[in-house]
């Protein structure tokens, strides 16, 4: 079983629209987590990095939740535009240092927006 | 540009053959990182560098895979007597040195190599 499971597999909206992602974890204790996008080809990037402290953190149309006691993350896409098409991966940091050496990868969600 | 890159894009070599993967990270970036990604599977961590040692190299999955890097700067992924299993996106990541903003410890990632082993 995956320690880090992302919901939706995969899912088409309209340009536009508002969707959300979302991240299950079971692995703990942990520095931070982290939502990364992944266009196709590409390496990832990153969108936004929480400390387990965190509630939420917003990077532009992108806004990520974390709820550490239920041990869910959601990733938010406000409006979304053509170019949000891609896979969104959420990453956990058991590095207790927050060093990032220690990272956990999701399967990622593939988003495809269509016209 | 200034990104990670690495080389070459693609890669296809037969069974049983030695491979080398190349990574140029960000200037001034002491760590860095492989990973591993397989399709339909999340990223898989193979080693971490610092400076040119390897503190963690758990994640190397056998014998045939070693690395190393010199000057503190390039890295090269080996993979040795290739698999058909061994077929893959290698990823490599830079990050800055450890300090006590999160910048610091952002990864920066290349394009991958895509390795076909047939």
């Amino acid at each position: 079983k995956n320690q880090v499971e992302q919901s939706p597999q995969s899912l088409i909206i309209l340009e536009g629209k508002n969707c959300t992602l979302q991240c299950n974890y079971t692995v703990s204790p942990f520095s931070n987590l982290r939502w990364y996008k992944q266009d196709t080809g590409r390496g990832p990037v990153s969108l936004t990095i929480m400390t387990f402290s965190e509630n939420t953190k917003s990077n532009g149309r992108y806004t990520a939740t974390l709820d550490a006691d239920t041990k869910q993350s959601s990733l938010h896409i406000t409006a979304s535009q053509l170019s949000d098409s891609a896979s969104y991966i959420c990453v956990v940091d058991l590095d207790p240092t927050g060093g990032g050496n220690k990272l956990t990868f999701g399967t990622g969600t593939q988003l495809k927006v269509e016209l | 540009g200034a990104g990670v890159s690495q080389s070459p894009s693609n890669k296809v070599t037969e069974k049983g053959k030695d491979v080398e993967l190349r990574c140029d990270p960000i200037s001034g970036h002491t760590a860095l990182y492989w990973y591993r990604q397989s399709l339909g599977q999340g990223l898989e961590f193979l080693i971490y560098f610092q400076g040119n040692s390897a503190p963690d190299k758990s994640g190397l999955p056998s014998d045939r895979f070693s690395a190393e890097r010199t000057g503190g700067s390039v890295s090269t992924l080996t993979i040795q007597r290739t698999q058909q299993e061994d077929s893959a996106v290698y990823l490599c990541a830079s990050s800055r040195s450890r300090g006590r903003d999160w910048i610091s410890y952002e990864q920066y990632f290349g394009p991958g190599t895509r390795l076909t082993v047939t």
